[in-house]
């Protein structure tokens, strides 16, 4: 089965800063690649599909890159609604996610 | 708007069946462009995928819970549903519904989710 690591585990930062996730992958799972957004009690929201598609509704400050085993999360400028858990999510062989990303106020 | 929401016992004991059921509602489950799955997260953990299901009947399941999952719709009620077997305290978590478009054939990501019920297996 495929494997996901995120770094770091957790990110301190500030409002206005700009914040990179990493997310790896145990094998090459081409741009099968999703990246999902949670905040204390309440469901994941889906805010990337396919590596670098941004669903509609989110953000454009959110981007996403990399293929293959590779792949980034970046926020261009922190906002206070973004302070939250972020995880990863592969979709090429079954689904599975990182343990996940927790982005707190510095 | 599509919303899903899950229901069923919060407690449950240990090496009973844990059964929940998602109500779809905004469209219907049988439009055949989704599958439909569940995942959980335990208390301050991570997010694990469980299975999913196309109304046709089309299943998938994690293959490291296989043999305790059984997944199945019934589209006269617009609903799926969860049945986890032989229960422990580590199956205690938040369990979410949630849709997944269909990619060519197969399920994609989640999509949209239910809020989320927590089940606790204790004595």
């Amino acid at each position: 089965d495929i494997q996901m690591t995120q770094s770091p585990s957790t990110l301190s930062a500030s409002v206005g800063d700009r914040v990179t996730i990493t997310c790896r992958a145990s094998q090459s799972i081409s741009t099968w690649l999703a990246w999902y957004q949670q905040k204390p009690g309440k469901a994941p929201k889906l805010l990337i599909y396919k590596a670098s598609s941004l669903e509609s509704g989110v953000p454009s400050r959110f981007s996403g890159s990399g293929s293959g085993t590779e792949f980034t999360l970046t926020i261009r400028s922190l906002q206070p609604d973004d302070f939250a858990t972020y995880y990863c999510q592969q979709y090429d062989n079954y689904w599975t996610f990182g343990q996940g990303t927790k982005v707190e106020i510095k | 708007q599509l919303q899903l929401l899950e229901s069923g016992p919060g407690l449950v004991k240990p090496s009973v069946t844990l059964s929940l059921t998602c109500t779809v509602s905004g469209d219907s489950i049988s439009t055949g462009n989704y599958f439909w799955g569940w995942i959980r997260q335990p208390p301050g953990k991570g997010l694990e995928w469980i299975g999913s299901i196309h109304y046709s009947g089309t299943t998938y399941y994690n293959p490291s819970l296989k043999s305790r999952v059984t997944i199945s719709v019934d589209t006269s009620k617009n609903q799926f549903s969860l049945k986890l077997s032989s229960v422990t305290a580590a199956d205690t978590s938040v369990f979410y519904c949630a849709r997944q478009p269909v990619e060519v054939v197969t399920p994609d990501v989640f999509d949209i989710w239910g809020q989320g019920t927590m089940v606790t297996v204790s004595s």
